[in-house]
């Protein structure tokens, strides 16, 4: 067990619906990142927070969207959703004291979305 | 876009066999090398962090080496046992950028057979 905490674990939805993934990162991690795993493919980064703030982006939709709270939580909102958004979804944390490519990260549980 | 490839895509082995994978990297630009355990249904668990040419980690039966001028990193099971059965990625953080922009290969897959 990472610490690291998502919810739904699992989530069935319709195309053109909107969904919110939800992240608690580890106590004292002031990071969370997102990532998409599709079939198929590896990790894909999708966005990074720190203190509440974006850090960096990565293959990240415009129909999709972040936001980490003063409580350190962060959630993923996907709108407009297509068969292809159809994957696992990660969230991991860092202490991110410098941001750095050294920084370790941990991953929480997961959630899969199917796109009907 | 950054190519990190990792060798073989899978692996069978018996219980009781070395065994080990590769990781390539671009050896320019490097700042840091991670390596996970991808167990199924679980996720991604975090092994070593290196960040310097010759570094070698090790954690129990299993150790890394990295070779940044060539840009490689090696992966070492001793004994396997099936509770090692797991996929194993690597992931590559270049000089300058974000953590979360770290690429990852697309993993080893390897299967230990009791």
């Amino acid at each position: 067990d990472s610490g690291v905490t998502q919810t739904p674990k699992h989530l069935i939805t319709a195309t053109g619906q909107r969904v919110t993934l939800r992240c608690s990162p580890r106590s004292g991690d002031l990071s969370v990142y997102w990532y998409q795993q599709s079939l198929d493919q590896g990790l894909q980064f999708l966005i990074h927070y720190y203190n509440g703030e974006e850090r960096a982006k990565g293959n990240i939709l415009e129909r999709f969207s972040a936001q980490q709270f003063p409580d350190l939580h962060s959630e993923l909102n996907l709108s407009s959703l297509e068969l292809g958004d159809s994957a696992l979804y990660f969230c991991a944390s860092s202490v991110d004291s410098s941001g750095g490519p050294q920084e370790t990260q941990y991953f929480g549980p997961g959630t899969r979305l199917l796109v009907l | 876009i950054l190519n990190v490839e990792q060798s073989p895509q899978s692996l069978h082995v018996q219980e009781g066999d070395s065994t080990n994978f590769t990781c390539s990297f671009p050896s320019s630009n490097f700042y840091a090398l991670h390596w996970y355990r991808w167990e199924t249904a679980k996720s991604p668990e975090a092994l070593f962090v290196m960040t310097l040419n010759g570094d070698e980690k090790k954690k129990g039966r299993i150790s890394a080496t990295l070779n940044t001028k060539e840009g490689y990193s090696y992966l070492y099971i001793k004994g396997s046992q099936p509770e090692d059965s797991a996929t194993y990625l690597c992931a590559f953080g270049a000089w300058g950028t974000n953590a979360g922009k770290s690429t990852f290969g697309d993993g080893t897959t390897l299967t230990v057979k009791p």
